[in-house]
């Protein structure tokens, strides 16, 4: 299995509701990320978790809430979210922290309405 | 200023072209990746390169680290080469940069 999977593809959610993103892979890597890209920019990194603890925290608003439960999956918990942050939210894994054997997950594409 | 810059940043060709994206970086690198991301979303890796040059079907990168420059090159261009082409470097300091990317639209 060389795949990051990403679920649900799509989500619309109220500005009230409270949603989780998932994340999922199975190549043994250590190091797992989320991404939230707009539309034509490159992707920002939101969050680093290496080895299961969270070790990158870029300043992200806290109504966004990671979680690695164990190596393999990392959601994402969303609560009051703004229409600002409708995206494409982005997971990817890689080996180590030194982005060895990158792989991206296909994405959820999150609208808030 | 970006620690990764690409050109061009839109590019149409017709299919059969060959294509020549570039990707030109500020920072000391222990690596760097092409990706390529189409319309629906996901990232794909083609590459990941520290030297040379890679080959896959009728892609080719290659990189020279001394002038802190890589190309991604198409040959035969196809429709469903089009796509965005991403740039991303890792720092020695262990830091992702991404490029802006390249728009990539291939007339049939």
């Amino acid at each position: 299995d060389t795949e990051v999977t990403q679920t649900p593809k799509h989500l619309v959610m109220g500005m009230t509701n409270k949603k989780s993103l998932k994340c999922e892979q199975h190549m043994g890597h250590r190091a797992m990320y989320w991404y939230k890209q707009k539309a034509k920019k490159p992707p920002e990194l939101m969050f680093v978790y290496s080895y299961e603890k969270l070790s990158i925290n870029e300043s992200v608003p806290s109504r966004f809430s990671p979680e690695c439960p164990n190596s393999s999956l990392l959601n994402l918990h969303l609560h009051a979210l703004q229409p600002e942050d409708s995206a494409l939210y982005l997971c990817a894994s890689s080996q180590g922290g030194n982005f060895y054997g990158y792989t991206f997950g296909s994405g959820t594409r999150l609208t808030v309405v | 200023k970006n620690e990764v810059e690409q050109s061009p940043q839109n590019l149409t060709a017709q299919e059969g072209e060959f294509i020549t994206i570039n990707c030109s970086y500020s920072v000391g690198i222990s690596a760097l990746h092409w990706l390529q991301q189409h319309p629906g979303g996901g990232i794909v890796s083609l590459f990941m390169l520290s030297s040379g040059k890679k080959k896959h079907g009728r892609l080719i990168a290659t990189i020279n680290i001394q002038e802190k420059h890589s190309s991604l090159h198409i040959t035969a261009s196809h429709p469903r080469d089009s796509a965005v082409y991403i740039c991303a470097v890792i720092s020695t300091g262990n830091q992702f940069y991404f490029g802006t990317g390249t728009s990539l639209t291939v007339i049939p």
